[in-house]
């Protein structure tokens, strides 16, 4: 079992519709968690952490956290075409805190 | 504001040949830092990471060896580089316990 896991995709949605991406991870002592957006060709962009059960929201992106199941998410909402992009899931484990596991990205796809 | 800066942008180098990529972080003091690679179409490979001056922690055995000369600089070097080398390599740095990354621009490394 991978340490981190996000289907690869692509997930395709209608512009103006809600993307919900997923990402699950195995270690039950993880504390932090973040969501990184990578377009073809650049390096990963920061774009959401969270290190607390339940929601946050940051303008069109939400991050839901749940520890006990082992799972956080991204929701973007009024998806643009510049959405479109692989999106990557990384835990940070309190055992080795200078270290980010990383899952292998969504893809995204947002059709105008 | 800190900004991480990469060079070179693209290199192409042939097998057998030295590499020297550089990462330097403007902005703040002691951050660590981080080389990663990414092979096409797949995740992020941590290569190396950095606590402080000297410090250097190898994760992934290899021809590849980094080093930190300087607080805000980190070197990955290589005496012979193999096909395999190839891929985008990408410095990261970091400050707190919560161990938000942020990436620099990245080097494409084209071994051929």
């Amino acid at each position: 079992q991978k340490e981190v896991e996000q289907n690869s995709g692509p997930l395709s949605v209608p512009e103006g519709a809600i993307a919900s991406l997923n990402c699950t991870y195995s270690d039950r002592v993880s504390q932090s968690f973040f969501w990184y957006r990578q377009y073809s060709g650049k390096s990963p962009e920061l774009i959401m952490s969270i290190y607390s059960n339940g929601d946050k929201e940051d303008g069109r992106f939400t991050a839901q956290l749940n520890k006990a199941s082992q799972y956080v998410s991204l929701l973007i909402r009024d998806s643009q075409p510049s959405d479109s992009a692989t999106y990557l899931c990384a835990v940070n484990r309190m055992d080795s805190s200078y270290k980010l596991i990383f899952g292998s990205g969504t893809r995204l796809l947002v059709r105008p | 504001s800190q900004t991480i800066h990469q060079w070179p942008a693209t290199l192409v180098q042939p097998v057998g040949s030295p590499l020297s990529l550089e990462c330097t972080v403007e902005g703040t003091s002691n951050p660590n830092l981080y080389w990663y690679r990414q092979a096409a179409g797949r995740g992020l490979q941590l290569l190396f990471y950095s606590v402080g001056i000297g410090q250097i922690s190898s994760e992934v055995p290899q021809n590849l060896s980094a080093s930190r000369p300087q607080d805000r600089q980190f070197i990955l070097s290589s005496k012979k580089l193999l096909l395999s080398d190839s891929g985008f390599y990408l410095c990261a740095w970091s400050v707190g316990s919560n161990n938000e990354q942020f990436f620099g621009p990245g080097t494409r490394l084209t071994v051929l």
